[in-house]
């Protein structure tokens, strides 16, 4: 299995809803990645998580809440958002190197969530 | 932060070779130097990594300056299924893509 499923594939929302995206993988991958892209533009890391420790915050504002509950798993928890957050929302992971941080291989995307916030 | 920089866009005639260039002038030693590709509404996916060495797959070929401050993905023989956009990214302790370059491939 060298997929990283991520659900929902779509998602619209209000601004005062709560809502949560998530990231699947079995690969064994112990760093695990959000990204978020808007169109016409290369995507722009979020968090980076590595070892299920969030290890990355590219100072994303707090309505957007990371979690990653266990290996496997990393959720994007979202609340309150702004119509300027609609994007695809990008899942990545990764092996990590022997030193536990940095990455040497391959990032395996999912297809991604696109978010509309209304 | 070790930033890329790319061409915006490429064209490339079907079944001819495509040269993808990229400069990485602050490169690390510990960067690997990573090459991914994004079709329109899809994840990116990976196409092809090294850190010295040149490398070929069965994708593509990859050709590292000796300095390691440049690199080029090399498609042997484009077709209209190579058309995407290809980020080069250095990874190592950073994730961070570049603007990438727009690929069309001429029938």
């Amino acid at each position: 299995d060298t997929e990283v499923t991520q659900t929902p594939k779509h998602l619209v929302m209000g601004m005062t809803n709560k809502k949560s995206l998530k990231c699947e993988q079995h690969m064994g991958h112990r760093a695990m990645y959000w990204y978020k892209q808007k169109a016409k533009k290369p995507p722009e890391l979020m968090f980076v998580y590595s070892y299920e420790k969030l290890s990355i915050n590219e100072s994303v504002p707090s309505r957007f809440s990371p979690e990653c509950p266990n290996s496997s798993l990393l959720n994007l928890h979202l609340h309150a958002l702004q119509p300027e957050d609609s994007a695809l929302y990008l899942c990545a992971s990764s092996h990590l190197s022997p030193q536990g941080f940095a990455n040497t291989g391959e990032l395996f995307f999912g297809e991604g969530s696109r978010l509309t916030v209304l | 932060d070790a930033k890329t920089t790319q061409p915006n866009s490429m064209e490339s005639n079907e079944e001819e070779p495509v040269h993808l260039p990229c400069n990485h002038s602050t490169i690390s030693g510990t960067d690997y130097i990573h090459w991914y590709r994004q079709l329109p509404s899809q994840g990116p996916e990976y196409v092809i990594h090294g850190l010295t060495s040149n490398v070929n797959n069965r994708m593509a070929s990859l050709a590292i300056a000796e300095d390691r401050k440049s690199s080029t993905l090399i498609l042997h023989r484009a077709t209209l299924r190579d058309a995407a956009v290809y980020y080069c990214i250095l990874i190592g302790n950073q994730f961070y893509f570049g603007t990438g370059t727009s690929l069309t491939v001429i029938p």
